[in-house]
């Protein structure tokens, strides 16, 4: 099983809404990730989390927050965001230090109006 | 700066016939590879992944060959059915840093009937 899920599938907010994307993996894998994906475009890393700690922040702005509340689950905390943040937004999980491959959420469609 | 990029942003090829997408990359250290397919409004899925301690790796219908000298990257599918059609990214990392993919830029498969 190499599934990732992520929830919700489809969200709309607005600029000043507070809302969180959720991600879940049971594959027992010790690397999450949450990635940006704009149109037409290759995936952009913002985040890793290693053994539940953060091990990289691409200069992702602080209306980003990212939580990994146990080694199965990652949250992206959004707040204030802006219209050019609206993208299809990726989480991946691997096993970690001896295992590079990473499997992909299907996405959230995030539409910051 | 290092990059990953691909030759053809666009394929297309007829129904049943070979695929051939190319990707090359600049980073020397770089010593695994990988190619996603992404369909659309889904998360990339991974296909077939190679290190760069071989040239060449089979799966079912598709063939990762791996060009160390050149730094180029390939992606055969044999028999392309109309399911193909996706845009294909190809990623390259180096285990013995942060487990950071560099992602190409894409190429569209449109498999013609």
């Amino acid at each position: 099983d190499t599934e990732v899920t992520q929830t919700p599938k489809h969200l709309v907010m607005g600029m000043t809404n507070k809302k969180s994307l959720k991600c879940e993996q049971h594959m027992g894998h010790r690397a999450m990730y949450w990635y940006k994906q704009k149109a037409k475009k290759p995936p952009e890393l913002m985040f890793v989390y290693s053994y539940e700690k953060l091990s990289i922040n691409e200069s992702v702005p602080s209306r980003f927050s990212p939580e990994c509340p146990n080694s199965s689950l990652l949250n992206l905390h959004l707040h204030a965001l802006q219209p050019e943040d609206s993208a299809l937004y990726l989480c991946a999980s691997s096993q970690g230090r001896q295992e590079e491959t990473q499997y992909f959420g299907p996405g959230t469609r995030l539409l910051v109006l | 700066g290092e990059s990953v990029g691909l030759h053809l942003p666009t394929l297309s090829v007829q129904e049943g016939d070979n695929s051939i997408i190319n990707c090359a990359y600049s980073n020397s250290a770089s010593d695994y590879f990988i190619w996603y397919k992404q369909e659309s409004g889904k998360g990339p899925q991974f296909i077939i992944d190679i290190r760069s301690n071989m040239d060449k790796r089979q799966g079912q219908r598709v063939t990762v060959l791996l060009n160390k000298t050149v730094k180029h990257l390939s992606l055969q599918i044999a028999a392309t059915q109309p399911g193909d059609s996706a845009v294909y990214f190809c990623a390259e990392s180096s285990t013995s840093g942060t487990y950071k993919y560099i992602f190409g830029t894409g190429t569209r498969l449109k498999v013609l009937a």
